[in-house]
């Protein structure tokens, strides 16, 4: 099975822009996790879909945003970039329905300047 | 005080020695990870356990629910083992809450 894949993998964008991630899941795995990673916060949580809900949402401004297609296929927006936002965003998969191990895929690294 | 903690932050090791990271929590949780970081960001789950000690190759993982308290061990380490070891714990709100991690690195 081909793992999980992020595009893109390296973005540059400009303070006040918006970004659109985009995250497609080992085949068959229904749930899809989103995570920010910085040098001074380490990993954190941002959100959770799983069959085209948002079924769980960590601390993160409103500026951030995710949705989930029929294919499960997920992309995550944010919007008026800032340029704390910087950092490594990880998407992670696994197949739901209890059984939480998580695949993670490459990650895109976002650059605000 | 993080609610996930884990040491030691930086390890240094010789080929061939047994190293151990540990990770303490201070909430109640469903399951706990490790997960390992090569440079370039990629990441890769080792273990997930709620109980006990599950074993993968040279890798070790263990959990005592009652201490709140996970260790992960390396037999025989070598240098490919070089790499960011992570703790995550999944809470009963089921979000997973992330150890700033163990840097290793092991010299021939």
């Amino acid at each position: 099975k081909a793992g999980v894949t992020q595009t893109p993998r390296y973005l540059i964008k400009t303070r006040g822009q918006q970004v659109t991630l985009s995250c497609s899941p080992i085949s068959g795995h229904r749930s899809v996790s989103w995570y920010q990673q910085t040098p001074g916060q380490g990993l954190q949580f941002l959100f959770e879909y799983f069959s085209e809900t948002q079924r769980n949402k960590g601390n993160f401004p409103g500026r951030f945003s995710g949705r989930q297609f029929s294919n499960s296929r997920s992309e995550m927006n944010v919007s008026t970039l800032e340029l704390g936002d910087s950092a490594l965003y990880l998407c992670a998969s696994s197949p739901g329905q209890g059984r939480t191990e998580q695949y993670f895929g490459p990650g895109t690294r976002l650059t605000v300047t | 005080k993080n609610e996930v903690e884990q040491s030691p932050q930086n390890l240094t090791a010789q080929e061939g020695e047994f190293i151990t990271i540990n990770c303490s929590y201070s909430v109640g949780i469903s399951a706990l990870h490790w997960l390992q970081q090569h440079p370039g960001g990629g990441i890769v789950s080792l273990f997930m356990l709620s109980s006990g000690k599950k074993k993968h190759g040279r890798l070790i993982a263990t959990i005592n629910i009652q201490e709140k308290h996970s260790s992960l061990h390396i037999t025989a380490s070598h240098p490919r083992d070089s790499a960011v070891y992570i703790c995550a714990v999944r809470s009963y709100s089921d979000k997973l809450i992330f150890g700033t991690g163990t840097r290793l690195q092991v010299f021939p």
